[in-house]
């Protein structure tokens, strides 16, 4: 069975400062792995994916994730978080052969503040 | 622009009656699309999987009765939500995917908030 964690219910950070949203996940085989962004009432928007290839992914909005195999992480990260990033971010893995059945995260909310 | 449609993006219906909800590919065939449920501060759980022309395959713990699933064409899809009850309020998303998207972002719709009184 696969699983997504994570561990962080809600991140505090800055305008200005460095933001990281930390994903772990426990599948087996080479799976997918997404980050999307949520806004209060309305659908997911895609952040960015890893498929296969170079290990840090570069996504919308400047943001960007790394894939780490041994510590089965995607961590999400921005340099400089936004005032305009506060929302809920979904970490989400999907199966090669199962391409859209997405499983989620339980969700972190950011906030980010003046 | 928008990939995919949802409508209506919020409902209010009386206990006991039913609300269907729509999904439209906008940009492509979509010979699958995925609906999603997602209550107040949680995930999303994926409740079933929709294929055009063939029966919804619904996940361990949906009732396939309750949540009546048509995808008729290659770019609808229609989620009926029947006899409703306040336990049934929730936010519900549908995800789009078809031929030559492989490997593509999934597209989400804008969601619907259906609240049963």
């Amino acid at each position: 069975a696969q699983s997504v964690a994570q561990p962080e219910d809600q991140v505090n950070v800055a305008e200005g400062n460095p933001l990281t949203v930390k994903c772990t996940y426990s599948v087996s085989g080479n799976p997918y792995l997404f980050w999307y962004v949520q806004y209060p009432n309305r659908g997911l928007q895609f952040l960015l994916k890893y498929i296969t290839g170079d290990n840090l992914v570069k996504g919308s909005y400047g943001f960007e994730a790394e894939f780490n195999k041994s510590q089965t992480s995607f961590h999400l990260k921005k340099p400089s978080a936004l005032v305009s990033d506060s929302a809920l971010y979904f970490c989400a893995v999907s199966q090669p052969d199962s391409w859209g059945k997405l499983q989620f995260g339980a969700g972190t909310q950011v906030v980010v503040t003046p | 622009g928008a990939v995919v449609s949802q409508h209506p993006s919020w409902v209010i219906c009386k206990s006991g009656t039913s609300v269907k909800i729509e999904c439209r590919s906008l940009d492509f065939q979509a010979t699958t699309m995925f609906w999603y449920r997602q209550f107040p501060k949680q995930s999303l759980m994926l409740m079933a999987t929709s294929n055009e022309g063939s029966k919804a395959t619904y996940e361990q713990g949906v009732e396939k009765d309750k949540f009546l699933i048509n995808h008729a064409s290659l770019t609808l899809s229609t989620l009926t939500v029947t006899s409703a009850h306040p336990e049934d309020s929730s936010f519900y998303i549908c995800s789009v995917y078809g031929p030559g998207q492989e490997n593509s972002p999934l597209h989400f719709g804008n969601g619907t908030r259906l609240t049963v009184t």
